[in-house]
């Protein structure tokens, strides 16, 4: 069965400070997406990574795919309350399903 | 504008009651999934489609039904809900590169 784990699980940080979530497995993927949920609401692509060590910015995320797209990282710098939500990471797995870690909930304090 | 939409966003039944949640898209995606979300188990998929007439199951597929007959509407289908399925459900529609789009989630609640 094909994993993905994420870390930390929950984050609380002060306004203006920098963070970084990860999203690992022990398979290959193709490509893997980065999503945002917020509380009642359905997840929003952030980004899709595709090549092993490619690095995408988002204004002021950043993410980044491992050389051996085995895992992958989310940094958000000067972090501000409206970051606040669930942070998932999804793949698609070689038989079409699509599986998502388990999230990371970050909050954001004022 | 872009979007997924399902109907009920909330829905309060009894056990054994047979439920239907629609599910909608409009844009033209051939990939459509249905998902339900728990505290403590994350998202979990329960059925996918890759085209009309093409479902599979995904990881929690038992007790759930689907048909996908259009191309734009892939309906989810309780034969005989459980309390077990009390759950925040999603569909989503993906683009060719499985990135998905996901409606505003539909809350069941099986008493």
């Amino acid at each position: 069965t094909q994993l993905l784990e994420q870390s930390p699980q929950f984050l609380s940080i002060q306004e203006g400070e920098n963070l970084t979530v990860y999203c690992n497995s022990s398979s290959v993927f193709s490509s893997l997406q980065w999503y945002r949920q917020e509380p009642g609401e359905g997840p929003v692509l952030l980004v899709t990574v595709v090549t092993g060590g490619e690095v995408k910015k988002l204004k002021r995320l950043t993410f980044q795919f491992g050389d051996a797209r085995k895992d992958s990282s989310l940094h958000i710098t000067a972090a501000q309350p409206g970051d606040t939500g669930l942070y998932l990471c999804a793949v698609k797995t070689s038989y079409d399903k699509v599986i998502f870690g388990p999230g990371t909930s970050l909050s954001v304090i004022p | 504008e872009a979007q997924v939409t399902q109907n009920p966003r909330y829905l309060i039944t009894v056990t054994g009651k047979k439920l239907t949640v629609t599910c909608s898209q409009n844009m033209n995606h051939e990939y459509m999934s249905w998902y339900r979300q728990d505290p403590g188990l994350g998202l979990r998929q329960i059925y996918y489609s890759m085209n009309v007439e093409v479902t599979d199951k995904g990881d929690v597929p038992e007790g759930y039904k689907v048909s996908r007959k259009e191309k734009r509407n892939f309906p989810l289908i309780l034969e005989s809900p459980s309390p077990n399925q009390t759950s925040l459900y999603f569909c989503a529609s993906g683009n060719p590169h499985y990135e998905q789009y996901f409606g505003p989630g539909t809350r069941l609640t099986v008493t």
